[in-house]
């Protein structure tokens, strides 16, 4: 089992609609949690961090984390085109110094 | 956050040859990391830049073949030594705390020819 994993997508959604990433993580230990945008050609992004269990938004993005079920996802709600890019979840497991593990990342489309 | 400045942004290499690849950030930093993307892949962690001591390596990166210096809180560089072309990838450098937010800077796309 990988530490972190993404649906895989590609995800399209159209213009306005509500785009759902979501990821799972291995560390049930793990207390910090992250989403990066990242468009082609370019490096990731902070969009997004969760600690607690719960619903937490910022803007037309929402953050949720279950870790009695060890998921987190990012709802983008009234998508736009500007959304289109990859999408990466961060998890820094608990106990192993530095390491962050990223999930393989999901690429989304917005359709105008 | 954090400004973070990387030079170069890209270079074309032949192989058995190394790269140095600098990180310049506009405040002074506790922790600086870097970080390999692969066409088509996540990010991986190769090690963490301490000022005044040596790198931490994640398993799978060594020193001999990933040295790399951290002079100040400010700057770091890592080197990409005796390439091949298994090497091209993005060699990204990142600032934060441990278990924390982190803010990556622009990216080195290396190509090793």
């Amino acid at each position: 089992q990988k530490e972190v994993e993404q649906n895989s997508g590609p995800l399209s959604v159209p213009e306005g609609a509500i785009a759902s990433l979501n990821c799972t993580y291995s560390d049930r230990g793990s207390q910090s949690f992250f989403w990066y945008r990242q468009y082609s050609g370019k490096s990731p992004e902070l969009i997004m961090s969760i600690y607690s269990n719960g619903d937490k938004e910022d803007g037309r993005f929402t953050a949720q984390l279950n870790k009695a079920s060890q998921y987190v996802s990012l709802l983008i709600r009234d998508s736009q085109p500007s959304d289109s890019a990859t999408y990466l979840c961060a998890v820094p497991p608990l106990n192993t110094g530095n390491q962050f593990y990223f999930g393989t990342g999901t690429s989304l489309t917005v359709i105008p | 956050s954090a400004v973070i400045s990387q030079k170069p942004s890209r270079d074309i290499c032949q192989r058995g040859t190394s790269l140095t690849i600098q990180c310049q950030v506009d405040s002074q930093v506790t922790m600086m990391f870097w970080y390999r993307q692969q066409p088509g892949q996540s990010l991986t962690l190769i090690a963490t830049a301490n000022q005044g001591s040596e790198a931490t390596y994640e398993s799978g990166f060594v020193i001999d073949k990933f040295p790399i210096s951290r002079p100040n809180l400010t700057f770091s560089t890592l080197t990409v030594s005796n390439m091949s072309p298994e090497d091209s990838s993005i060699y990204l450098c990142s600032v934060g705390q441990a278990g924390d937010e982190q803010y990556f800077g622009p990216g080195t796309r290396l190509t090793v020819t």
